[in-house]
């Protein structure tokens, strides 16, 4: 089983939808959670850390289920320029890092 | 806003040459990495370091590779003898603190061996 696994999309949205986007994890010992976003050929960028008891900031909320080790983000309102790959992403309690999924796609068509 | 930079963006060079990657982390952080990407492909963790040795190193971080802070700024990832398969984008990151704190990542360089 693949440490972090994601839906690759691609995700072909009109502008204004709401989409979510999910993520597993296999390591129970995983204790941070991060959703990052990656524009083609440039390097991850953080889009917000996850927390257990959920968080929202502007149009994205992130939800993290301990119990099923499960990630999601929710985008509403979609933009053009919310177009990427985005990157879930588990750091361990004992070492600092980070283990990424291969990333789900997100095309946001007008 | 502070950055990580790395030098240079992109390099080119033949099987079996040395290739020493830069980076310049934020100034006031602790921890620094080597991540890669092989085009098409996820991020993987190389390695960390802290207080000027290796703290943690994956099976991709074999005797080939090597890390270096060799003044107050830079943190330098050295590939001995390149191998076809080291092709990828080579990302630095550095945090504050270890753990949980965010880790910033540079721009990359895009390491060609041909």
């Amino acid at each position: 089983r693949k440490e972090v696994e994601q839906d690759p999309g691609p995700f072909n949205v009109p502008e204004g939808a709401t989409v979510a986007f999910n993520c597993t994890y296999s390591n129970s010992a995983s204790q941070s959670f991060f959703w990052y976003r990656q524009d083609c050929r440039k390097e991850p960028k953080l889009l917000m850390s996850v927390y257990s008891s959920g968080n929202e900031d502007g149009r994205f909320t992130a939800q993290l289920n301990r119990a099923s080790q499960y990630i999601s983000l929710l985008i509403r309102d979609s933009k053009l320029s919310d177009s990427a790959t985005y990157l879930c992403v588990v750091n361990t309690q004992y070492g600092n890092k980070l283990v990424f999924g291969a990333g789900t796609i997100l095309r946001v068509k007008s | 806003e502070p950055e990580v930079t790395q030098t240079p963006s992109h390099q080119v060079t033949q099987m079996g040459q040395e290739v020493i990657l830069r980076c310049v982390p934020i100034s006031n952080h602790l921890y620094f990495y080597w991540y890669r990407q092989i085009l098409g492909q996820k991020v993987e963790f190389l390695v960390s370091f802290y207080n000027n040795e290796i703290s943690e190193k994956s099976e991709i971080f074999d005797d080939q590779f090597s890390v270096e802070r060799p003044d107050g700024s830079n943190f330098t990832l050295k590939i001995r003898s390149t191998k076809l398969e080291d092709s990828a984008m080579y990302f630095c990151a550095s945090s504050e603190g270890g753990g949980r704190d965010t880790q910033y990542f540079g721009p990359g360089t895009r390491l060609t061996v041909l």
